[in-house]
């Protein structure tokens, strides 16, 4: 069990550029997730996976964000033309299946110049 | 829709004392699960403990254990023996059987712990 695996740690970028995170979940684990965290708050949820499939997206997730699980592994999130509100810390967590405890990875602390 | 409240924006307590955070939550589901989560200054987010709803009995993990009030929709928890290296921001999180709704946190508290 290497636990979850996010890259980058960081990223800085330019407003209008579009960046892209992966996420490498522990092995097995058939629930992928996607979360966004701002400074003093708690984790929102952003979208999930189970296997491949894309099962549910929050209200958060606009336009401009796409997530994806080809293969029922790794997961990447990708924003388009960032704006200066995407800046915050994008946690991945991965699960057993329903109801199971999420194992989070250490995030990507995206900051928008 | 789900939420979860956590009222107290930080705590502190002394090396070996016994500190209690709160937690209040609202839900429409009938069966769910309730977590405590620990993110230490390093920012991975760790589980402490879980609760399933419809077992009354409090679950405990070593110098951790909870408050279940099911009526009153409270999840507190407690923290024995404090130690430095429990310092850190604590989530409390809600999640529905039916996998219907996603994992809900509050806002989290921040608990120094004084040596």
């Amino acid at each position: 069990d290497t636990g979850v695996s996010q890259d980058p740690r960081h990223k800085i970028t330019k407003r209008g550029q579009n960046v892209t995170f992966r996420c490498d979940p522990i092995s097995e684990h058939n629930r992928l997730y996607w979360y966004r965290q701002t400074l003093g708050q708690g984790p929102e949820f952003l979208t999930y996976f189970q296997n491949e499939a894309q099962l549910e997206k929050s209200r958060l997730l606009s336009d401009r964000f796409s997530a994806e699980r080809p293969k029922g592994s790794f997961s990447t999130l990708e924003i388009q033309r960032t704006e200066q509100g995407d800046s915050a810390m994008y946690l991945c967590a991965s699960s057993q299946g329903l109801n199971q405890p999420q194992h989070f990875g250490d995030g990507t602390r995206l900051s928008i110049l | 829709a789900q939420t979860v409240t956590q009222s107290q924006p930080e705590m502190s307590v002394q090396e070996a004392e016994t500190v209690t955070l709160s937690c209040t939550y609202d839900t429409s589901e009938s069966d769910y699960y309730l977590f405590w989560y620990k993110q230490p200054p390093s920012r991975q987010m760790i589980l402490v403990i879980r609760q399933e709803a419809y077992k009354q009995q409090n679950a405990t993990e070593n110098r951790f254990s909870v408050n279940f009030q099911k009526a009153a929709k409270s999840f507190s928890l407690k923290i024995s023996d404090s130690q430095l290296g429990d310092a850190a921001m604590y989530f409390c999180a809600h999640d529905g059987v039916s996998g219907n709704t996603p994992l809900v946190f509050g806002k989290g508290t921040r608990l120094s712990v004084i040596a």
